[in-house]
């Protein structure tokens, strides 16, 4: 069955200081990996897909970076706006079609 | 805003009762998927349908269904509930079996 583990649970930076978060996954024939960020009480935002080891994707202040068994998203010169829970996922091969989320790491940035 | 809708936002019910959430997916995306979220919890894996097809199935209870219409859009329906199904319910959509999921704002759902 596939697995998804993130750390840490919970992250808090001051504005400006840089970080990456974790994910760890175990999976038959990766299809994806996918980074989300969501906010209380909201829907998930979807961020970036990964497909292959190697493979990095960047959008403003995140970089999102995949190997064979982990990725990170790396977080640059942060700012409260960025404070949010981080979610990652799998998708698997086969014909199994199941998305596969961690538990997140919650995010904090203090101004 | 994602493209996916879901209806109603809000649903408050009673213990033992039955209620039916809608989702409509993106404009294209042939695959829909259901997950529940309570709090403190991560998202719940409940079921995956791609062209009206039921393809992956999570850990959704006997008393918990759903379907995916010809027109794609999708319900689940929830009966007997009880306290704890009180939760967040999500629907995402795909376009394909590999693509990104988009998600909707979910419907909350409070048994009392």
């Amino acid at each position: 069955e596939d697995q998804v583990t993130q750390s840490p649970e919970a992250l808090r930076l001051q504005e400006g200081e840089s970080s990456s978060l974790n994910c760890s996954y175990t999976v038959s024939g990766l299809r994806g990996l996918f980074w989300y960020r969501q906010d209380p009480g909201k829907g998930p935002e979807f961020l970036f897909t990964l497909y292959s080891a190697g493979e990095e994707k960047e959008k403003e202040r995140l970089k999102a970076t995949l190997t064979k068994k982990e990725s990170f998203l790396h977080i640059t010169a942060p700012k409260p706006e960025d404070s949010a829970t981080y979610l990652c996922a799998v998708k698997g091969g086969g014909s199994n079609y199941k998305l596969t989320f961690g538990k997140g790491t919650l995010l904090t940035v203090n101004p | 805003d994602s493209g996916v809708t879901q209806t109603p936002k809000h649903l408050i019910t009673a213990t033992g009762q039955r209620v039916t959430l809608r989702c409509s997916p993106r404009s294209g995306d042939l695959s829909v998927y259901w997950y529940q979220q309570s709090l403190d919890q991560g998202l719940q894996f409940l079921i995956q349908y791609y062209n009206g097809e039921e393809r992956a199935k999570g850990n959704i209870l006997e008393r918990f269904s759903a379907q995916q219409f010809p027109d794609l859009h999708s319900e689940l329906n929830l009966s007997s509930l009880e306290l704890g199904d009180s939760a967040l319910y999500f629907c995402a959509s795909s376009e394909s079996a590999g693509s990104e999921a988009f998600f909707g704002q979910g419907t909350r759902l409070t048994v009392v």
